[in-house]
């Protein structure tokens, strides 16, 4: 089983509507969960941090934390076709700083 | 506010040979940690430095090395290169180690 796990997709979502992308992870003392995007040929960009259970929000983006299911997400509200690119989930386990990523889910916004 | 620099853009190799990349960090931050991107996958941790020290190393060989000075900034190097190596190569620089912000890369080429 891997530590990080996002379906790889692609994801089609209609221009307007809400995308959701899912990621689980195996180890509970994982305490810091990030979500990336990532253009093609480009650096990941850091869009969402959450540290602790429940929703957080930023503009059109809401990531959303369970430890118990040791599941985060990310909502994307008003999908926009410039939104179309990879996401990569990554967590940090306890102290050690070390970002244990997934493999990405691409996300495809249809105009 | 400049954000992570890296150094070169592209670099073509080749088999054999070493080569040297470079990492300034966003104004600010203190610990540097470097990652390897395959094409379609999610960054590999290649090792942490932080107070000039190498904090964390991923599951790398030893041809793999690096550097902090105390301005903060990095150094990767990579010895007898294979043609495997290919890959991107990431810096991210953050506070601490936890949110993490990724310079735009290094791509490598080996021949």
């Amino acid at each position: 089983q891997k530590e990080v796990e996002q379906n790889s997709g692609p994801l089609s979502v209609p221009e307007g509507a809400i995308a959701s992308l899912n990621c689980t992870y195996s180890d509970r003392v994982s305490q810091s969960f990030f979500w990336y995007r990532q253009y093609s040929g480009k650096s990941p960009e850091l869009i969402m941090s959450i540290y602790s259970n429940g929703d957080k929000e930023d503009g059109r983006f809401t990531a959303q934390l369970n430890k118990a299911s040791q599941y985060v997400s990310l909502l994307i509200r008003d999908s926009q076709p410039s939104d179309s690119a990879t996401y990569l989930c990554a967590v940090i386990r306890g102290s050690n700083y070390q970002l244990i990523w997934g493999a990405g889910t691409k996300l495809i916004i249809k105009p | 506010d400049a954000g992570v620099t890296q150094s070169p853009t592209h670099l073509i190799k080749t088999r054999g040979q070493q080569v040297t990349l470079r990492c300034s960090p966003k104004s600010g931050h203190d610990t540097v940690s470097w990652y390897q991107q395959a094409l379609g996958q999610g960054p590999q941790f290649i090792f942490q430095y932080y107070e000039e020290e190498e904090r964390q190393r991923g599951n790398f060989p030893d041809r793999f090395s690096g550097h902090q000075f105390p301005n903060y900034s990095s150094e990767l190097n990579v010895n007898a290169l294979l043609l495997g190596d290919s890959a991107l190569y990431l810096c991210a620089s953050s506070s601490q180690g936890y949110e993490q912000y990724f310079g735009p890369g290094t791509r490598l080429t080996v021949t």
